[in-house]
């Protein structure tokens, strides 16, 4: 199993509401992402976890808040949006060390989660 | 972190070769590289990835100088399929790393 699932693929939200978006993968990978893509633009790294714990929050508004129940499922919770982060929201994972001993940056995605902030 | 630079956009035609370069001057000595397809409303797709001189698989090959400051993805006889958005990755960590992404490059493949 080579994939990683997303759901929702859509949401649409409101600016008061609180919703999260799910992210599962089954490759035993012990370093989980979340990206944010705006239309036309590259991904944007907002949070990086390692072994279930926070390694790198890339200065993400507290709007957003990550979670990492366990080693293979990654939730972010979304409360109090503004319509600017409406985006598509990408979920990675990769291996913490590849067979070169090292994490190469081979990162699989899942298919995203579409979030519209009215 | 090694910045990378890439053309924003190129044209081709189906059955021709595409030869897509990456600069990435400033980078590390253990860095790799990687690149990554992306269509419209879908995650990345990992297409290949290389240290040093030369790889191929199945759908591409990668083209690495000595000096390590520019690759080449090189995509043999295009369709239409394969138009989309490649992307250069270069960066190595220990566990889960800040892999950031270059702007990439749009190509475009015509009939």
């Amino acid at each position: 199993d080579t994939e990683v699932t997303q759901t929702p693929k859509h949401l649409v939200m409101g600016m008061t509401n609180k919703k999260s978006l799910k992210c599962e993968q089954h490759m035993g990978h012990r370093a989980m992402y979340w990206y944010k893509q705006k239309a036309k633009k590259p991904p944007e790294l907002m949070f990086v976890y390692s072994y279930e714990k926070l390694s790198i929050n890339e200065s993400v508004p507290s709007r957003f808040s990550p979670e990492c129940p366990n080693s293979s499922l990654l939730n972010l919770h979304l409360h109090a949006l503004q319509p600017e982060d409406s985006a598509l929201y990408l979920c990675a994972s990769s291996q913490t060390r590849g067979t070169s001993g090292v994490n190469t940056g081979e990162l699989f995605f899942g298919e995203g989660s579409r979030l519209t902030v009215l | 972190l090694a910045k990378t630079t890439q053309p924003i956009s190129m044209d081709s035609y189906e059955g021709q070769e595409v030869n897509i370069t990456c600069s990435h001057n400033n980078i590390a000595t253990n860095d790799y590289i990687t690149w990554y397809q992306q269509f419209p409303s879908q995650g990345p797709r990992f297409i290949i990835q290389g240290y040093k001189t030369k790889v191929t698989n199945e759908v591409a090959s990668l083209f690495i100088p000595a000096d390590r400051k520019s690759s080449t993805l090189s995509l043999p006889r295009v369709s239409l399929s394969d138009t989309a958005v490649y992307y250069c990755l270069v960066g190595v960590g220990n566990y889960g790393q800040n892999f950031v992404f270059g702007p990439g490059t749009r190509l475009s493949v015509l009939p």
